[in-house]
């Protein structure tokens, strides 16, 4: 089965610092990789998504970074703030398939003020 | 936020009831979608909707069920809820899908479902 594996499963930083969650896959055709936000009772909500075509991806003080040799890809939340809190997951697909996503087992982020 | 409608967003029920539940939507997208959210697990694809009358399974589909009569709604129907269906069942819905580029999925609130 075709897998995409996070880690860690959680994360406690202190308020300001750099959270980093990363994943990895398998399936070499995978060529669309999302990454999900989701606070506490409420879904999921993309949040930063990258193609194999850049090695990184940055919006504000979110980055991916992504290593196609190494298949893997990881999220980086700089400054982190107490709202980052949330679960973040890692999806993967090919041609960006909506209906062929797959998800990482997510990671709970806390940040402490 | 995209206008997505789950209902019931909690429910208990006992094994062997049947259970549906409704995803109502008001964006107009193609593309509808049943998740189940676990621990351990994250995301799985139950089955998705690519138009009316149009579904397909996904990674999770024994015993369960969907039907999309009308644009708007997409229903997951339990015929026979057992213990391990106990989850919480996400709707998605996305304007393209399948290969035809990089759809965001826009997800509803959650649907809590407990089988006694």
């Amino acid at each position: 089965q075709q897998q995409v594996k996070q880690s860690p499963q959680s994360l406690i930083v202190q308020k300001g610092g750099i959270s980093i969650i990363n994943c990895a896959y398998e399936n070499t055709a995978f060529d669309y990789f999302p990454w999900y936000q989701q606070f506490p009772g409420k879904g999921p909500a993309l949040l930063i998504a990258i193609r194999p075509d850049v090695s990184e991806k940055k919006e504000g003080r979110f980055t991916i970074s992504f290593n196609k040799s190494a298949k893997q890809f990881s999220l980086h939340i700089m400054d982190s703030q107490p709202g980052d809190s949330a679960t973040y997951f890692c999806a993967a697909s090919r041609g960006g398939a909506t209906n062929k996503l797959i998800f990482g087992t997510g990671t709970l982020l806390a940040v402490q003020p | 936020d995209a206008g997505i409608t789950q209902s019931p967003r909690h429910k208990v029920t006992e094994t062997g009831t049947p259970v549906t539940l409704r995803c109502h939507q008001t964006e107009n997208h193609r593309y509808m979608y049943w998740y189940r959210q676990d621990p351990g697990h994250g995301l799985r694809l139950i089955h998705y909707s690519y138009g009316v009358k149009d579904t397909d399974k996904g990674e999770v589909s024994d015993g369960y069920s969907v039907s999309r009569s009308k644009t708007e709604d997409f229903l997951l129907t339990l015929e026979s809820a057992t213990s391990s269906q106990t989850s919480v069942y996400f709707c998605a819905i996305s304007e393209r899908g399948g290969t035809s580029g990089a759809g965001e999925l826009f997800f509803g609130e959650g649907s809590r479902l407990t089988v006694l």
